[in-house]
């Protein structure tokens, strides 16, 4: 089942601009990641958020997570052109499985 | 693509054909999985395996088969049973990092 939901579905955005999705599950987590999938290819691990911790930097990417919500967001700062790509949330239940949601396709223009 | 291997890139299968997936890793990795993905979806899980000679059904097990008999290696078999296997195919194996490492995907479609 998938329990990641993701928002937008798409998103566009101008080259420099913040590009923020979010996230959204329904049960208890171990942990919540995000990946990126560039078109027709595997997808490459971004950031990992623990269920104890509320925020977690990496570069120019910022994770948020809210337990209490049941919400996560992925914030991008001043995209670039090669942040175009699909972003996928997904969550560890402690059952050993990474559940994905449907993602979001952002696109940044040059 | 972190040390995961998927052949072939593409993959074309006859009405009433079973077709294999090839999934070698090179991490050291215990545990391996296999999803599915349909255009503008997110991932589904066919089937998972922890140890070596142990796996799961995921979520959408139904028309497929895998088997685990070496570490580095975790092969799909589409059967004929599956009548709609039109997909993008993603393996990904996982360590203790808790992180998944995926392959490059094989394209599988029906001639």
């Amino acid at each position: 089942s998938q329990q990641g939901e993701e928002d937008p579905q798409a998103l566009s955005i101008q080259e420099g601009e913040n590009a923020t999705m979010n996230c959204s599950y329904k049960t208890s987590i171990n942990n919540l990641q995000w990946y990126r999938q560039n078109s027709g290819r595997g997808l490459v691990h971004l950031i990992l958020i623990r269920s104890n911790e509320r925020e977690k930097h990496s570069g120019r990417l910022r994770v948020t997570l809210d337990t209490s919500k049941k919400s996560s967001s992925l914030l991008i700062t001043a995209s670039r052109a090669a942040d175009t790509a699909s972003y996928f949330c997904a969550t560890d239940a402690y059952d050993y499985k990474l559940s994905f949601g449907a993602g979001t396709t952002v696109t940044v223009r040059a | 693509d972190g040390g995961i291997t998927q052949s072939p890139k593409y993959l074309f299968r006859k009405e009433g054909q079973n077709v294999t997936l090839s999934c070698e890793q090179n991490l050291n990795h215990d545990a391996m999985y296999w999803y599915r993905q349909d255009p503008g979806q997110g991932l589904r899980l066919i089937y998972y395996s922890q140890i070596v000679n142990d796996f799961q059904k995921g979520d959408i097990a139904e028309g497929y088969s895998v088997s685990r008999e070496k570490k580095e290696s975790f092969p799909l078999t589409v059967t004929s049973a599956q009548k709609n296997p039109t997909a993008f195919y993603l393996c990904a194996s996982r360590g203790l990092s808790e992180k998944l490492f995926f392959g490059s995907g094989t394209q599988l479609s029906v001639l």
